[in-house]
């Protein structure tokens, strides 16, 4: 039973770019949600996406966008990239009434020049 | 809104010595409570989790938890503590139908010899 998987693993973009980041939920997972976790400190939430809709949306700009598939992979867009979007990109998946357990992939490190 | 406040960043001990990590939590709500370990360049992993059944949680890898509700705690302990535990640990809280986890800052343990 494959779990979460993302893509890709490491990107450099410079600033100003456009980045396009990949999760594949565990098998039975139906909803997906992002966190971005800075360099020495803890995961904050980004948003979550539940039958192709965001479900909430943490404080990110909009130039942080995304979309959820048929199959319930996900995808994270960020616009406009900043130095300070550098960072490991988390997918965690969960059934709808899992009770709140998430689990992760094992993230994209976005390095932006 | 809620929070979670882990007390000490930087954790240290011996082999076979015992680990206590601390987490705090803020919740208006009764609370879903998670432990996660972080190994170096990887994405998160479930450790234990409290969704308000035994107070006393048991996880994998030898570690337990035990929530307080009058101390709004949920400290992360194992009695023997071994290298392979070295990782930067974080605590997270949630509640029934909710869609974030909120984590603290983490706190990273390293075994000494």
């Amino acid at each position: 039973d494959a779990g979460v998987t993302q893509s890709p693993t490491h990107l450099i973009k410079t600033r100003g770019q456009q980045v396009t980041l990949r999760c594949s939920p565990k098998s039975g997972h139906d909803t997906v949600s992002w966190y971005q976790q800075a360099l020495g400190q803890g995961p904050q939430f980004i948003f979550q996406y539940y039958e192709e809709e965001e479900r909430q949306r943490g404080n990110f700009p909009d130039r942080f966008s995304g979309h959820q598939f048929p199959n319930y992979s996900s995808e994270l867009n960020v616009n406009a990239l900043l130095l300070g979007d550098s960072a490991l990109y988390l997918c965690a998946s969960s059934p709808a009434l899992g009770g709140g357990t998430q689990y992760f992939g094992p993230g994209t490190r976005l390095t932006v020049l | 809104a809620q929070s979670v406040t882990q007390l000490g960043s930087h954790v240290s001990v011996s082999e076979g010595a015992l680990v206590l990590l601390r987490c705090n939590y803020s919740s208006s709500v009764p609370p879903y409570l998670f432990w996660y370990v972080q190994y170096p360049n990887q994405g998160l992993q479930l450790l234990l989790k409290y969704t308000s059944a035994a107070t006393l949680v048991k996880g994998i890898n030898g570690f337990e938890a035990e929530f307080k509700k009058s101390e709004t705690s949920f400290h992360l302990t194992k009695p023997s503590a071994h290298m392979s535990d070295a990782a930067e640990y974080f605590c997270a809280v949630t509640n029934q139908g909710a869609q974030k986890l909120v984590f603290g800052q983490g706190t990273r343990l390293t075994i000494n010899p």
